[in-house]
């Protein structure tokens, strides 16, 4: 069974400009949340959807955004990039939600400069 | 949200069992107790989980305290592979929404 996976990998922007971030969930899981990591402020919830719904959000701007579409797939975006965006982040499935374990995919590292 | 302490670090010898504390006395009666492992350039990894009674699964033994203001995550033979930072969270049963502590660092030793 395939992992989560997150594409592109690596990823350089410039300040103002918009990104889109892609993440395919594991075969048969509905829930995709999004998290971001920094070495200042460690491991950020961002927000989470479930059946193309969003069920929880974190404490970020409204500059970042997520979908989710009918087959489970998920995009975040974040625009009006700033140099504080430049993080590692992380996707994770999970069959149903709550109490659920989540599987993480490898990431995507946002450089802003 | 309800917060976990863990120690910033921890050093194990290879083969050797290893305990992690973490502290959650703000826990609430349907928060499940969580730990995930980061490896270096990897996402983090899922352990174990549990409610109220130790639970038992191939990668380690999650021990929750009586009063579940606490519990010990044990490595029972660490090896090399096992070093990485490890994450105590609670789940607060309201979808995934995660919150991730600084996590314990275990070095292991050969």
């Amino acid at each position: 069974k395939a992992g989560v996976t997150q594409t592109p990998r690596y990823l350089i922007k410039t300040r103002g400009q918009q990104v889109t971030l892609s993440c395919s969930p594991i075969s048969g899981h509905r829930s995709v949340s999004w998290y971001q990591q920094t070495p200042g402020q460690g491991l950020q919830f961002l927000f989470e959807y479930f059946s193309e719904t969003q069920r929880n959000k974190g404490n970020f701007p409204g500059r970042f955004s997520g979908r989710q579409f009918s087959n489970s797939r998920s995009e975040m975006n974040v625009s009006t990039l700033e140099l504080g965006d430049s993080a590692l982040y992380l996707c994770a499935s999970s069959l149903t939600g709550a109490n659920s374990p989540l599987h993480f995919g490898n990431g995507t590292r946002l450089t802003v400069t | 949200d309800a917060k976990t302490t863990q120690p910033n670090s921890m050093e194990s010898n290879e083969e050797e069992p290893v305990h992690l504390p973490c502290n959650h006395s703000t826990i609430s009666g349907t928060d499940y107790i969580h730990w995930y492992r980061q490896l270096p350039s990897q996402g983090p990894e899922y352990v174990i989980h549990g409610l109220t009674s130790n639970v038992n699964n191939r990668m380690a033994s999650l021990a929750i305290a009586e009063d579940r203001k606490s519990s010990t995550l044990i490595l029972h033979r660490a090896t090399l592979r096992d070093a990485a930072v490890y994450y105590c969270i609670l789940d607060q049963a309201a979808g995934n929404k995660l919150t991730f502590g600084g996590g314990t660092r275990v070095l292991v030793k050969p």
